[in-house]
């Protein structure tokens, strides 16, 4: 099955710093969503980008569907930014997704 | 608006008993549903889909089982809960492959003792 590999596996950064969190995927997909999960476990949908670039806000989203990887953008980080950021990809055409092991962020104030 | 409730938040069972855990959908008709387990704060895996009433598919042999006895309600169950069910569990839907708006619930936390 495909299989969706994320870098960094963790990445502390000061308030304010800017940082790229990268999502690489084994096969040819149709899309690709990014998550953003709080510390208290809650699942938040950041981006529904099957390629191109989108942006909300300080956070924006690249794919390259050609090149099978796809980029977060998170700009003048905040800590309310910290948490498990994870890219999924869809497996067949019943709408289930397979995850990355996702990006641990900690922003320090 | 659609919105999805998960409950209960936490759960503290021993071992050996029952699990019943239930998933609900408000504001849409016909949604996708999914159960995912995760374990260590890293990396969902699937366990459960299912794309209409009686269709429910598993992704992994386990000790676990999931009905839909309605259209949007979705229940993870279990008859004797094993030490290694232990982990985060995530209720999902969404209106199918190929379009945004993948919802999470805000998941329960399972401890078995």
């Amino acid at each position: 099955g495909i299989q969706v590999e994320q870098s960094p596996p963790d990445l502390i950064l000061q308030e304010g710093a800017n940082s790229t969190l990268r999502c690489n995927f084994s096969d040819s997909v149709n899309n690709l969503q990014w998550f953003h999960q709080n510390p208290w476990g809650q699942l938040i949908n950041l981006f529904y980008i099957p390629s191109g670039t989108k942006q909300n806000g300080r956070l924006s989203a690249t794919t390259v569907a050609t090149e099978r990887y796809s980029l977060l953008y998170i700009s003048s980080s905040q800590t309310t930014d910290s948490g498990v950021y994870f890219c999924a990809v869809p497996s067949g055409n019943t709408g289930k997704l397979i995850f990355g092991q996702g990006t641990t962020l900690q922003v320090k104030p | 608006s659609q919105t999805i409730h998960q409950w209960p938040a936490t759960l503290v069972q021993p071992v050996g008993s029952p699990l019943s855990l239930e998933c609900t959908v408000e504001g849409t008709s016909n949604p996708n549903l999914y159960w995912y387990r995760q374990a260590a704060g890293r990396g969902l895996q699937l366990l459960f889909y299912s794309i209409g009433i009686d269709q429910i598919s598993s992704e992994v042999p386990q000790n676990l089982s999931a009905s839909r006895p309605q259209d949007r309600q979705f229940i993870l169950s279990s008859k004797k809960l094993l030490l290694s069910d232990s982990g985060f569990y995530l209720c999902a839907w969404t209106w199918g492959t190929g379009v945004p708006g993948y919802t999470f619930g805000s998941g329960t936390r399972l401890t078995v003792v």
